[in-house]
């Protein structure tokens, strides 16, 4: 089974509004960590948030929220305030173990579009 | 720039012949780690060091593949014979543990023809 499942392919938002990109995981193991990154056409990934499986509030970074639901094993990024430098690939992430374990599981992505 | 640097940036050689690749980490970060991405999809794990010490492959790190981080700092990526489907991204990241954050180089785009 996928450890990371990203079922949107690509999405349109439009400037200014928020948009909400799904992403679920499969993990056996209690205690784990979820990101998301986001990848520009130039190739680098950068990190945008993270939520440990421990944690009890959703992670929020500045534009950025983890809509964090664990008994659906889900970890959604919500995007507020859309801009036209978002558009990008966002790929879910997803480390097993406690902090400081090893690799990083990705999903497939979702290709973000914001619209003028 | 502190950040993760990774040279080449593009790499375009026939198929057979051997290519290295130079990730240097932010400075001081222990862990380093080696991904692989093709087209359409995320980054896949391939190894990762802890210090000098490379601690984890993953099956897709055939016996073509060869990692190195000599003293600790700097790692090389090696691939001998190359294949058409090695075509690839290559990213190096690295990680200050126990941090959870990997922090991604620019990436080296191989093209094996």
């Amino acid at each position: 089974a996928q450890k990371i499942t990203q079922t949107q392919p690509g999405m349109f938002v439009q400037e200014k509004e928020a948009v909400t990109l799904d992403c679920t995981y499969d993990t056996s193991d209690p205690s784990y960590g979820l990101f998301w990154y986001k990848q520009p056409s130039s190739g680098e990934m950068i990190f945008l948030i993270y939520q440990g499986s421990y944690d009890q509030q959703n992670a929020t970074e500045g534009r950025y929220s983890l809509n964090f639901q664990k008994a659906r094993k889900s970890a959604n990024l919500v995007i507020s305030a859309s801009q036209l430098g978002d558009s990008a690939m966002y790929f879910c992430a997803m480390r097993e173990g406690s902090a400081g374990a090893n690799n990083l599981f990705f999903g497939t992505g979702t290709r973000l579009t914001v619209i003028p | 720039d502190t950040g993760v640097s990774q040279d080449p940036r593009h790499k375009i050689t026939k198929r057979g012949q051997n290519v290295t690749f130079r990730c240097d980490p932010i400075s001081e970060h222990n862990r380093l780690y080696w991904y692989r991405q093709t087209l359409g999809q995320g980054p896949e794990f391939l190894t990762y060091f802890q210090n000098e010490a490379q601690l984890e492959k993953s099956r897709l790190l055939s016996d073509r593949f060869s990692a190195e981080r000599p003293k600790g700092s700097f790692s090389t990526l090696e691939i001998q014979r190359t294949e058409q489907g090695d075509s690839a991204m290559y990213l190096c990241a690295s990680s200050l543990v126990p941090v959870n954050e990997q922090f991604f180089g620019p990436g080296t785009r191989l093209t094996v023809l």
